[in-house]
């Protein structure tokens, strides 16, 4: 599976914009960038996701560089809810041995301040 | 809101016994997973589960490990001989087809297991 680094943490205040990075230098041309989040003492949860095109949702928006080597996801108003372990994840397009199971890495824990 | 739901939340048991940890995934769903992640470490993918069969598993999901769709609407982990090394949280996660946007996985709140 192709890597993903992300920073090991991060800090924003309330309201404010938050961008987390995340490199994927190896990704190959049938890989989707997907991000989920964990918050404390839960499962994982679905954020976003894109192959080559900007994505907005109503919880986030993924900026996805050119050449697809790096990704940002971004959170237009932190709340304290966001404070969690987000996760960047390269997921190979379904078809032969691929059933869509998720690689996840050590994550990049945000901290919101009041 | 449709959710994955597991029980139960917290199993204590004793070195070398079996454990089945259950799961309902949300009632369209037709791929199925299995996670874990020990304390302070990251989520390991551990099995997955399509057409009634295990379509990809992982190296930790050695000969200890089962997985069974018994009724049509749980989805089961079974570890025949539990270690002291398998105390860990453990994900249940389910998908539809993926067409269109439905990529995503659901997971389930966790069942924390705790071999003594």
């Amino acid at each position: 599976d192709a890597k993903t680094t992300q920073p090991n943490s991060m800090e924003s205040n309330e309201e404010e914009p938050v961008h987390l990075p995340c490199n994927h230098s190896t990704i190959s041309g049938t890989d989707y960038i997907h991000w989920y989040r964990q918050l404390p003492s839960q499962g994982p949860e679905y954020v976003i996701h894109g192959l080559t095109s900007n994505v907005n949702n109503r919880m986030a928006s993924l900026a996805i560089a050119e050449d697809r080597k790096s990704s940002t996801l971004i959170l237009h108003r932190a709340t304290l809810r966001d404070a969690a372990v987000y996760y960047c994840i390269l997921r190979r397009r379904e078809g032969g041995t691929s059933y869509g199971k998720l690689t996840f890495g050590q994550g990049t824990i945000l901290t919101v301040h009041p | 809101e449709p959710e994955v739901t597991q029980t139960p939340s917290h199993q204590v048991t004793q070195m070398g016994q079996e454990v089945i940890l259950r799961c309902v995934p949300i009632s369209n769903h037709l791929y199925f997973y299995w996670y874990r992640q020990i304390l302070g470490q990251k989520v390991e993918f551990l099995v997955s589960f399509y057409n009634n069969e295990i379509s990809e598993k992982s190296e930790i999901f050695d000969d200890q490990f089962s997985v069974e769709r018994p009724d049509g609407s749980n989805f089961t982990l079974k570890i025949r001989s539990t270690k002291l090394e398998d105390s860990a949280m453990y994900f249940c996660a389910s998908r539809d087809l993926g067409a269109g946007r439905s990529y995503e996985q659901y997971f389930g709140p966790g069942t924390r297991l705790t071999v003594t």
